[in-house]
């Protein structure tokens, strides 16, 4: 299956400061990334569709500008989470679809990232 | 929206043991996933279903898309202490915006040796 790395696996920040987490196809190129959070014991939640070229699409709830998206090319895609606040301490995990198109039906996920804020 | 009743919750068996587990839905989804994982990883593709009746086997994993395309089930034939995480089910729909991801809320499955 195809190969998503994500950067870093965990990192620790102040509140009030901003985190970017780097999200990799490595073998194949991706038009679109998925963006999900998941907390303890709880499922994957779908916070944004990154888009190559084009603005991210956010699920209803998240704030795209808490939460900023970019795709910088067809194999990196970027969240940041600004002015993060310990609420938004989480597991962060980004996916690539089989593809690397929209069209896709599988979607291959990076290791995620550990997010806490102090 | 669109939710996926996965049970059951967690499990606790034997090493040796088989184990199934499955998925609901009220809608119609074009296609099922399951997923494992493991604490502190990102999910792993374990079996990918395309086909209403489908049904595949990736060694000691047999899962099948239910005929009515709203359900799934997934067994695992004698069970193995690295078989221990977290399964997950997922349904994918096509939008006009693009294909995503239903998950289920996960079964925690606990093999002991």
């Amino acid at each position: 299956g195809a190969v998503v790395s994500q950067h870093p696996s965990w990192v620790i920040c102040k509140s009030g400061t901003s985190v970017k987490i780097e999200c990799r196809s490595l073998d194949f190129q991706a038009t679109t990334m998925f963006w999900y959070r998941q907390f303890p014991k709880q499922s994957l939640m779908l916070m944004a569709t990154s888009n190559e070229g084009s603005k991210a699409t956010y699920e209803q709830g998240v704030e795209k500008d808490k939460f900023l998206i970019n795709h910088a090319s067809l194999t990196l895609s970027t969240l940041t989470v600004t002015s993060a606040h310990p609420e938004d301490s989480s597991f962060y995990i980004c996916s690539a679809p089989g593809d690397g198109t929209s069209g896709s039906r599988e979607q291959y996920f990076g290791p995620g990232t550990r997010l806490t804020v102090t | 929206g669109q939710q996926l009743n996965q049970s059951p919750q967690s499990m606790f068996i034997q090493e040796g043991e088989d184990v199934s587990m499955n998925c609901t839905s009220s809608s119609i989804f074009n296609t099922w996933l399951w997923y494992k994982q493991d604490p502190g990883e990102g999910p792993v593709l374990l079996i990918a279903l395309y086909k209403a009746g489908e049904l595949t086997s990736n060694g000691r994993l047999t899962a099948q898309f239910g005929i009515t395309r709203k359900d799934s089930f997934l067994n695992i034939s004698a069970s193995i202490p690295s078989d221990v995480g977290i399964y997950f089910c997922a349904g994918h729909t096509r939008e006009t915006s693009g294909s995503r991801l239903t998950f289920g809320e996960g079964t925690q499955l606990t093999v002991n040796p």
